[in-house]
């Protein structure tokens, strides 16, 4: 049964660390992308990826890292420099841009 | 101006209501449309993908384009209160990945 597998799906954490959200596919998707998502705001990009190790930024990068070696994982390093890291995180992929996007379940971060 | 445009709403309707949901876009190199819908704590899940103007169906979906005027429309018939969710549309093309609205969300009540 092919998808997206986010994990975990609650997350919480203290202010000042940092947190990796996983996320796996096995769709064989060369493109993998994460969203953050803040109420009444949409989805808004914080990085994708076209090919294992290399990723670009998306809109709001400015506090998070990702890392791409494997093509069926594309982890989410929420760093303590992200100001208001509290939100709900989509992983997606994708066939080559500008394909649909597959979305996972999404993991809801929150930190206090 | 945001790329993509869509009311946040919310939408209320009755039961059986035909829903029409809108969105219009700014960059002219899009080509592929897509609606997502997306059910409260869950991913979005992807509805409809349209290439270029005109109509498609899927039941009691449709998708309509109109690239001359940058607009996007989706109707729904026969609502449902299952349909109750937050519609997003994404259009992409070219070298572009797909761009989301804000999203719609849709009350069907019985």
């Amino acid at each position: 049964d092919g998808g997206i597998t986010q994990s975990p799906k609650y997350l919480f954490r203290k202010e000042g660390q940092n947190v990796t959200l996983s996320c796996e596919q096995n769709l064989n998707h060369d493109a993998m992308y994460w969203y953050r998502q803040d109420p009444g705001q949409g989805l808004r990009l914080i990085y994708y990826s076209q090919i294992v190790n290399d990723f670009q930024k998306g809109d709001i990068a400015e506090g998070y890292s990702v890392s791409r070696e494997k093509k069926e994982s594309f982890p989410l390093t929420v760093t303590s420099a992200q100001k208001n890291p509290t939100a709900f995180y989509l992983c997606a992929s994708s066939a080559p841009i500008p394909s649909p996007l597959h979305f996972g379940n999404g993991t809801r971060l929150t930190v206090t | 101006q945001k790329e993509v445009e869509q009311d946040p709403g919310p939408l209320s309707v009755p039961e059986g209501a035909i829903v029409s949901l809108n969105c219009t876009y700014s960059n002219s190199a899009f080509q592929y449309f897509m609606w997502y819908r997306q059910y409260s704590r869950k991913g979005p899940e992807l509805l409809m993908y349209t290439y270029s103007s005109g109509n498609k169906e899927d039941g009691r979906f449709t998708a309509q384009v109109d690239k001359s005027s940058k607009y996007i429309s989706l109707f729904i018939r026969d609502s449902q209160p299952s349909d109750s969710a937050t519609y997003l549309c994404a259009p992409a093309g070219g070298s572009y990945i797909p761009t989301f609205g804000r999203g719609t969300s849709l009350i069907v009540h019985p």
